[in-house]
């Protein structure tokens, strides 16, 4: 079975550019989960998407991050314009369906710089 | 707010040695408790789960875990562990009410010395 997919694996940008993240999740997960990782500290939930609908948004800073999930399949992840404290790895995260509480299975990360 | 505690964040030990690695968290209601491992240059695996029943819950890799209502603790073991077990491990919790979210603990850094 494949895993969650995500690219780039790594990007660096200057501060106040703009950057996308791209993730696949696991064949037939409806529930689809975007993570930040500060060194040093736990993921952080950013959105949560149940197919193609928004489950929980509450710790996304709406003003410069955006997610999509058009088709319920793949998502977007977009920082703009991006600052320092940006800095993270961005985890892509799926489940079958969160309401059974099912065990959440994650990508490999993208690791941003903004410098 | 709810919250995950993970007390020791660098734990150094020997091969062979005893592993016990702390987790605490804060909400009153029915929980789903993971453990999960990140080998370096690897992603998030998980090692093992607690939804519900025996509250002593057997993961991969020899691992263990033991839930304590009581207590709100879910903390990881290992009678022995071995070099290859270095890793950051994260605890997670999952609050069985609303979006079901992952709340995840700081983690903590294990070297294992061969």
């Amino acid at each position: 079975e494949a895993g969650v997919a995500q690219s780039p694996r790594y990007k660096i940008i200057e501060k106040r550019q703009s950057v996308a993240f791209w993730c696949n999740p696991i064949s037939g997960h409806a529930t689809l989960y975007w993570y930040q990782q500060i060194l040093g500290q736990g993921p952080k939930l950013l959105i949560q998407f149940q197919n193609n609908g928004v489950v929980d948004d509450s710790q996304l800073p709406k003003d410069r991050f955006s997610a999509e999930r058009l088709k319920g399949v793949d998502s977007t992840l977009k920082i703009q314009p991006a600052k320092l404290e940006d800095s993270a790895v961005y985890l892509c995260a799926s489940s079958l369906d969160f309401l059974s509480g099912d065990t959440q299975y994650f990508g490999p990360g993208t690791r941003l710089t903004v410098l | 707010a709810q919250s995950v505690s993970q007390h020791n964040h660098h734990v150094i030990l020997s091969e062979a040695a005893s592993l016990e690695l702390g987790c605490n968290y804060s909400y009153g209601g029915t929980v789903n408790l993971f453990w999960y491992v990140q080998y370096p240059g690897q992603h998030l695996q998980l090692l093992l789960k607690y939804f519900s029943g025996d509250p002593l819950v057997k993961g991969i890799k020899g691992f263990e875990a033991e839930f304590i209502k009581s207590k709100f603790s879910f903390n990881l073991r290992k009678p022995s562990v071995q070099w290859s077990d270095t890793a950051e491990y994260f605890c997670a919790v999952s609050p069985l009410s609303g979006t079901y979210k992952y709340i995840f603990g700081t983690g903590t850094r294990l070297k294992v010395l061969a």
